[in-house]
């Protein structure tokens, strides 16, 4: 079936605003995973869900940053009150429940201003 | 927490030689290893994992070892064709459970002409 997919592909966006990133798992995937890739590096994770159950968010950078999968499905995540530190590659991934491995969406770039 | 160390952090090798990437990881828990290949404006791609009950997995032109005792796994890719040249990851995660996946810093493999 489809990949993970997200959208939108590339954002930019002026310091200060808020995003939102979007991600849709693989059917039936109840897993799902956000990581944060910066220029030149592994990505890194920022947070998971199993469900709609936020159980990991030991990741995420700071209070500005916000995730939520609210029917455990669909999942957003949103950064508010964006830096420049905040540019890099988002990724998404998803599972099925305790099963590697993980399957990457292609990203969305987020690049601010 | 775990920490994985890759290198090298380039690699040019010319086209039909082989390639080889090594990682070394910190956990002794974790039971784990995929390697991921990444193109340019893509997410990462699962190529071949291995879990620590075995030491060797073959898939065509791409095996990986793992040797517990030291911590250490590496990526072999043999008679390297052009569509090789990428970025590639390898990482440590946990079998059977959901969790999130630590990433190496990445190896850019070239393949010469």
């Amino acid at each position: 079936g489809a990949g993970v997919s997200q959208s939108p592909r590339y954002k930019v966006a002026k310091r200060g605003q808020d995003v939102a990133l979007r991600c849709d798992p693989i059917s039936g995937h109840v897993s799902l995973f956000w990581y944060q890739q910066a220029l030149g590096q592994g990505p890194e994770f920022l947070t998971y869900f199993q469900n709609e159950a936020q159980l990991d968010k030991s990741g995420l950078p700071s209070d500005r940053f916000f995730a939520e999968r609210p029917e455990g499905s669909v999942s957003t995540l949103k950064i508010q009150r964006t830096q420049q530190e905040d540019s890099a590659v988002y990724l998404c991934a998803s599972s099925r429940p305790g099963v590697q491995p993980q399957h990457f969406g292609d990203g969305t770039r987020l690049s601010i201003l | 927490g775990e920490n994985v160390e890759q290198h090298p952090s380039t690699l040019s090798v010319q086209e039909g030689d082989s390639a080889v990437i090594k990682c070394t990881y910190s956990d002794s828990a974790s039971n784990y290893f995929p390697w991921y290949k990444q193109e340019l404006g893509k997410g990462p791609q699962l190529i071949i994992d291995i879990r620590s009950n075995v030491g060797e997995k073959k898939d065509q032109r791409i095996a990986v070892t793992l040797n517990k005792t030291a911590k250490h796994f590496s990526l072999h890719i043999t008679e390297t064709q052009p569509e090789d040249s990428a970025v590639y990851f390898c990482a440590a995660s946990y079998m059977n459970r959901d969790d999130k996946i630590i990433f190496g810093k990445g190896t850019r493999l070239h393949i010469l002409p």
